[in-house]
């Protein structure tokens, strides 16, 4: 057990939804970062926050955002739902912002009809 | 732009035997981290070892240790005493220093283990 928690752990939705993913970082940490994890693309970082603030972007769509809030927790809006956003949703949070080590939640897995 | 690359798709090792598995990485920044993670069925993403790129040693975490080649941007995962719970995903992933962005990973190498 890493720490992190995400809920909720799967999430079954239809095309054009919109649903928010919530994490919970390890205690301490105070960076929080969102990767998304699909058969084609790998794993891929979407965005990192760091105390509250966003601190970098990766491959976030538009419909995608996130926020962190001031009990340190993140939570990842995905609107506009389509089929290939179906995919496994990890957070993970670390001390310090990049480079320190990463510990992964257990993801939460989304699938889009 | 940073890339991570594992060339071996797949690997097989028999239990108890010794496996290593590859991977490179480019980068132009001086301050990094390696890592390797594993990704079991479960689909969790475990932390397996850490390499700073200012130490010059090899990390080492119980039966899995690194070889790391700064100047060839090399970074491999040897696993010894093979295990049937090492069975799984492996990914070599970069992370760097200064600015603030998150890991960058390879494709992975799935590694079994045959009995």
């Amino acid at each position: 057990d890493s720490g992190v928690t995400q809920t909720p752990k799967h999430l079954i939705t239809a095309t054009g939804q919109r649903v928010t993913l919530r994490c919970s970082p390890r205690s301490g940490d105070l960076s929080v970062y969102w990767y998304q994890q699909s058969l084609d693309q790998g794993l891929q970082f979407l965005i990192q926050y760091y105390n509250g603030e966003e601190r970098a972007k990766g491959n976030i769509l538009e419909r995608f955002s996130a926020q962190q809030f001031p009990d340190l927790h993140s939570e990842l809006n995905l609107s506009s739902l389509e089929l290939g956003d179906s995919a496994l949703y990890f957070c993970a949070s670390s001390v310090r912002p990049s480079p320190d080590t990463q510990y992964f939640g257990p993801g939460t897995r989304l699938t889009v009809l | 732009a940073q890339t991570v690359t594992q060339s071996q798709p797949e690997m097989s090792v028999q239990e108890a035997e010794t496996v290593t598995l590859s991977c490179t990485y480019d980068t132009s920044e001086s301050d990094y981290y390696l890592f390797w993670y594993k990704q079991p069925p479960s689909r969790q993403m475990i932390l397996v070892i850490r390499q700073e790129a200012y130490k010059q040693q090899n990390a080492t975490e119980n039966r899995f240790s690194v070889n790391f080649q700064k100047a060839a941007k090399s970074f491999s995962l040897k696993i010894s005493d093979s295990q049937l719970g090492d069975a799984a995903m492996y990914f070599c992933a970069h992370s760097t220093g200064g600015g603030a962005d998150g890991l960058t990973f390879g494709k992975g190498t799935h590694l079994i283990i045959q009995p």
